[in-house]
């Protein structure tokens, strides 16, 4: 059973902090990783994608993959409040076309 | 810029009856899905499409669900017997299967089964 798993929320942060969300996979052959934020009642909306080891910076931004721990992670600086929702980390296999794996998301509250 | 679109965005329906939930993949796009969001719950792949069959389907898409590229533009996903358990959200999603090869959601269905 492919997994993914996030840390377990709800995260707070004050307006302007750094927001780091974090995401595990247990299937070792999967090659592209997302971002999705979603907000209450709506549709997943891709906001990073990632597919080599290593950092990748989009704006306020970034995140990171470590393909050997398996591990991928989403860092917002200069959090908003317009940041709030639910972050959901999802993994793809092995081929271009497959089925998108997603985490349980964690909330996120970024506090005015 | 592109969309992929969903109807309707929302719909109730009594227990036992059928439902077509709709679809209209972005154009150019090959590979077309259909998730579902219980409440609360993570987004669960239900099945992906491609050139008129079915690729791949998860364990929830069982007998009483089906999908059907009608016609040039449609995709749609249809429960023949609607149970208590199906209420949720109903995502379409499609894919050039390039590089990059993201997935773009539709907007949703929320379905009701009372």
């Amino acid at each position: 059973q492919k997994e993914v798993e996030q840390n377990s929320g709800p995260l707070s942060v004050p307006e302007g902090a750094i927001a780091s969300l974090n995401c595990t996979y247990s299937d070792r052959g999967s090659q592209s990783f997302f971002w999705y934020r979603q907000y209450s009642g709506k549709s997943p909306e891709l906001i990073m994608s990632i597919y080599s080891n290593g950092d990748k910076e989009d704006g306020r931004f970034t995140a990171q993959l470590n393909k050997a721990s398996q591990y991928v992670s989403l860092l917002i600086r200069d959090s908003q409040p317009s940041d709030s929702a639910t972050y959901l980390c999802a993994v793809m296999g092995k081929t271009s076309y497959d089925k998108v794996i997603f985490g349980p998301g964690t909330s996120l509250s970024v506090i005015p | 810029e592109p969309e992929v679109t969903q109807t309707p965005s929302h719909q109730v329906t009594q227990m036992g009856q059928e439902v077509i939930l709709r679809c209209v993949p972005i154009s150019n796009h090959l590979y077309f899905y259909w998730y579902r969001q219980i409440l609360g719950q993570k987004v669960e792949f239900l099945v992906s499409f491609y050139n008129n069959e079915i690729s791949e389907k998860s364990e929830i898409f069982d007998d009483q669900f089906s999908v059907e590229r009608p016609d040039g533009s449609n995709f749609t996903l249809k429960i023949r017997s609607t149970k208590l358990e199906d209420s949720a959200m109903y995502f379409c999603a499609s894919t050039e299967a390039r590089v990059p090869e993201t997935q773009y959601f539709g907007p949703g269905t929320r379905l009701l089964v009372l």
